[in-house]
């Protein structure tokens, strides 16, 4: 049982270039997010799954955009990466009514 | 806006002494709470969670207490190890989709 994946784990992108971060969970939840984590801050909410074939905007969605390919796995795609999405991916799942178990994260730097 | 936030950036203990590390809440309304242990490097890790109509809970040498009145919340670990060091943060709300994050409180464990 690894809980949640993801890949890669560091990236290194110029500015304008794209980029997509893969998640996946074997714990069965129905529910995926997508976080980033900026040094100083508590952790702010990209996009989430409620369930398969649902997606939904959080605090901070803008120059992002997900896909949940199906129950296990929900990706995050940069089309066109800025320096000011520099910062820390986790990705994490939950049950319906449950809290969030996240993933070992991803370092992503944009020159 | 709601907040999640937490009293104290860093914290130093003993080891073999009790940690108690704070949190305060804004949103009256929040009925959920978590706290996360976040090593260096590493994602948040689920230490323990508690519903509002708790008062206390526990779990292996951890206790979250809840006080809805004041709004605040803390962690307390019992006799501190060395590997309790690490950031410690608490998250809130009624929907873990809808989760506010504190920035967190580090606890340094000397031995």
């Amino acid at each position: 049982n690894a809980g949640v994946t993801q890949t890669p784990k560091f990236q290194v992108l110029k500015t304008g270039q794209s980029m997509t971060l893969q998640c996946a969970q074997d714990m069965n939840h129905n529910s995926m997010y997508w976080y980033r984590q900026d040094p100083g801050m508590g952790l702010r909410l990209i996009y989430y799954s409620a369930s398969e074939g649902t997606t939904d905007k959080g605090e901070v969605p803008n120059g992002y955009n997900v896909s949940r390919l199906n129950k296990r796995e929900f990706s995050l795609r940069l089309e066109s990466a800025a320096p000011s999405q520099t910062s820390v991916y986790f990705c994490a799942s939950s049950a319906s009514s449950g809290g969030g178990f996240f993933g070992p994260g991803t370092r992503l730097t944009v020159l | 806006g709601e907040s999640v936030g937490l009293h104290l950036p860093t914290l130093s203990v003993q080891e073999g002494d009790n940690s108690i590390i704070n949190c305060a809440y804004s949103n009256s309304a929040s009925d959920y709470f978590i706290w996360y242990k976040q090593e260096s490097g590493k994602g948040p890790q689920f230490i323990i969670d508690i519903r509002s109509n708790m008062d206390k809970r526990q779990g292996q040498r951890v206790t979250v207490l809840l006080n809805k009145t004041v709004k605040h919340l803390s962690l307390q670990i019992a006799a501190t190890q060395p590997g309790d060091s690490a950031v410690y943060f608490c998250a809130g709300g009624n929907n873990f989709n809808k989760f506010y994050f504190g920035s967190g409180t580090k606890l340094n464990v000397k031995p």
